[in-house]
């Protein structure tokens, strides 16, 4: 079965340093992968989404994303990390003909 | 920019009664889909609905469960009989016919769902 796991519940990094968040996913076929992120009292919000092509994904909010096939992974970065980009960050997999099967989520912490 | 939206925002019922959630999706979205979250845990795929039929269910989505465009711009998730253990936020989302089912999805702000 498709699926993805975060392995940190929570990232701490101070504004200005680089943000990584980690995803690793295990897929049959071609993964089909995406990053959303959740604000309080707010729904996901699609950042970025690999499906062929470049290893590296650009998206929304200077946020990018790293397709590794052989480590399986699929982490998100960001060079500068910004305090409002604090909030709960969520990997996802298509898995069967369109449902997305989510990873627990990471939170991230930026302070200031 | 366009958004999907859901109404409404917090809907407290009680155990047994009948509960519609709305959803207006992005107006020219082709492919629509129910996902909930229950406090603290995954967001999990109920089901998505294409050319006006469920194209794809979870295990989740049984016979207490039902899906609805009654017009050309309205989804709704209608739930029979409520269960204590169905209190969750419900999340609409769509995506477009352009890039099919690998589209990226585009979610609403989501219905909480209370059964007490």
């Amino acid at each position: 079965a498709q699926s993805v796991a975060q392995p940190e519940d929570q990232v701490n990094v101070a504004e200005g340093n680089p943000l990584t968040v980690k995803c690793t996913y295990s897929v049959s076929g071609n993964p089909y992968l995406f990053w959303y992120v959740q604000y309080p009292n707010r729904g996901l919000q699609f950042l970025l989404k690999y499906i062929t092509g470049d290893n590296l994904v650009k998206g929304s909010y200077g946020f990018e994303a790293e397709f590794n096939k052989s480590q399986t992974s699929f982490h998100l970065k960001k060079p500068s990390a910004l305090v409002s980009d604090s909030a709960l960050y969520f990997c996802a997999v298509r898995a069967g003909f369109q449902k997305l099967v989510f990873g627990t989520g990471t939170r991230l912490l930026v302070s200031p | 920019e366009p958004e999907v939206t859901q109404t409404p925002s917090h809907q407290v019922t009680q155990m047994g009664q009948e509960v519609i959630l709305r959803c207006v999706p992005i107006s020219n979205h082709l492919y629509f889909y129910w996902y909930r979250q229950i406090l603290g845990q995954k967001v999990e795929f109920l089901v998505s609905f294409y050319n006006n039929e469920i194209s794809e269910k979870s295990e989740i989505f049984d016979d207490q469960f039902s899906v609805e465009r009654p017009d050309g711009s309205n989804f709704t998730l209608k739930i029979r009989s409520t269960k204590l253990e169905d209190s969750a936020m419900y999340f609409c989302a769509s995506s477009d016919g352009v890039t099919g089912p690998v589209g990226e999805q585009y979610f609403g702000p989501g219905t909480r769902l209370t059964v007490t």
